[in-house]
């Protein structure tokens, strides 16, 4: 069964400093792959999907994310993190049906 | 993409009584999701909902629970019955986010529900 690991359940970090956020995923085939931000009273808003092609997806907000299938990841990375970004972060997965499979999510906090 | 409207925002219950969430959409779409995140936890699909048939529910979701309407291609209710304190959520509709289901999900902003 398909399934998404996200091993960090909060990420502190200071303002101007980089941001690594982890996604492991458990499926056979190549997944789509997802990443969501959900800022408080907010629903979630989407940052950047991969399918196929190039491993280096940009997303917005500045955030990109590689897709590297010999390590089942999708790692959420941002140079340069803004007060702003503090904010819950969703992976989530799919064979390719409606049905996405989302991680726990991981909740940053940015330090001024 | 397109915009969904989510009311209510939040609200506190009592238990045995229940709550009618309503997701508006600014755009005609085919098939329409309603998610629920428990405190600390993941999304979990409730059911889809397709106008003009009995939404689709997941395992472990039933239709007395949590009731879908769905009268037309901008509009869908979910309604949580005879509630108890576990059935304190959030609650999210999404839609496609444009492009095909599998470009990603628009989601409403939630209804937080505390039965009390």
């Amino acid at each position: 069964a398909q399934s998404v690991t996200q091993p960090d359940i909060h990420i502190t970090v200071s303002e101007g400093a980089s941001l690594e956020l982890r996604c492991n995923y458990s499926y056979g085939a190549t997944p789509y792959l997802f990443w969501y931000v959900q800022s408080p009273g907010q629903g979630l808003q989407l940052l950047l999907k991969y399918f196929s092609g190039d491993t280096l997806v940009q997303g917005i907000k500045g955030f990109e994310a590689e897709f590297k299938r010999s390590q089942s990841s999708f790692n959420l990375r941002k140079p340069s993190v803004h007060w702003s970004d503090a904010a819950e972060y969703f992976c989530a997965v799919t064979s390719g049906t409606y049905k996405y499979i989302f991680g726990t999510g991981t909740r940053l906090k940015v330090l001024a | 993409s397109a915009v969904i409207s989510q009311k209510p925002s939040r609200d506190i219950c009592q238990r045995g009584t229940s709550l009618t969430i309503q997701c508006q959409v600014d755009s005609q779409v085919t098939m329409m999701f309603w998610y629920r995140q428990q405190p600390g936890q993941s999304l979990t699909l409730i059911a889809t909902a397709n106008q003009g048939s009995e939404a689709t529910y997941e395992s472990g979701f039933v239709i007395d629970k949590f009731p879908i309407s769905r009268p037309n291609l901008t509009f869908s209710t979910l309604t949580v019955s005879n509630m108890s304190p576990e059935d304190s959520s959030i609650y999210l509709c999404s839609v496609e986010g444009g492009g095909g289901l599998f470009y990603g999900y628009t989601f409403g902003s939630g209804t937080r529900l505390t039965v009390v």
